[in-house]
């Protein structure tokens, strides 16, 4: 069946840092991608996503490409800032539905 | 409100209690799905709605979970005789058309067996 695979947290990181967190899936098929965040205390919102290969989704300053050679859609952003703590995760579409398949998701902490 | 809306927010039950969690999806949102959130992981499918019609339901754990959304806006996932491994916090979510392309999210139930 289809699965998500993303890195393991904590990341910590200091204010204006690089961030990458990786992301790798399997389906049959091309599903489409997503990444949401979960602020403190808040539910789930869609940060960006990706429906074909190649697409590039982005959002707030973060990036993602999906690579089918790669089965990959690693989250990117150049600055990370003390407001982009939270819990990342990425999330395939799977059949018809669209239900979601989401890996077990990845804490950012931010110090300044 | 425009969003997706649950309640209760938390619930405790006692082992063996039969519960009833609510999801009001966004108006006019013809799928809806309910997802299982346990401590420190990712959202697990358990059910999907097109309208009235419950077209998957793969993803219940047990006989004791059942859900409807009889007239194809509000649901009810409900659990019987709640066991301590239910304890997690179930997650709603809406989208306009199937498939969906992009689900919108409720805060959630935390529910927790004692």
């Amino acid at each position: 069946g289809n699965s998500v695979t993303q890195m393991e947290g904590p990341v910590t990181l200091s204010e204006e840092a690089f961030l990458t967190i990786n992301c790798t899936y399997t389906a049959t098929g091309y599903p489409s991608l997503f990444w949401y965040v979960q602020y403190p205390g808040e539910g789930l919102q869609l940060l960006l996503k990706a429906t074909k290969a190649d697409d590039k989704g982005s959002n707030k300053g973060f990036e993602a490409t999906y690579r089918k050679e790669t089965t990959s859609f690693h989250l990117e952003k150049g600055s990370v800032q003390v407001s982009d703590s939270a819990v990342y995760f990425c999330a395939s579409g799977s059949g018809n539905t669209g239900k979601l398949i989401f890996g077990q998701g990845t804490t950012l902490q931010v110090k300044p | 409100g425009a969003g997706v809306s649950q309640s209760p927010r938390y619930k405790v039950a006692k082992r063996g209690q039969d519960v009833a969690l609510r999801c009001d999806p966004i108006s006019g949102h013809v799928s809806l799905f309910w997802y299982q959130q346990a401590l420190g992981q990712g959202p697990e499918f358990l059910t999907y709605f097109q309208n009235e019609a419950q077209l998957d339901k793969s993803g219940l754990p047990s006989d004791r979970f059942f859900a409807e959304r009889p007239e194809g806006s509000v649901s009810t996932l409900k659990i019987q005789r709640t066991q301590q491994e239910d304890s997690a916090v179930y997650l709603c979510a809406s989208s306009l058309t199937p498939p969906a392309v992009e689900q919108f999210f409720g805060p959630g139930t935390r529910l927790t067996v004692l």
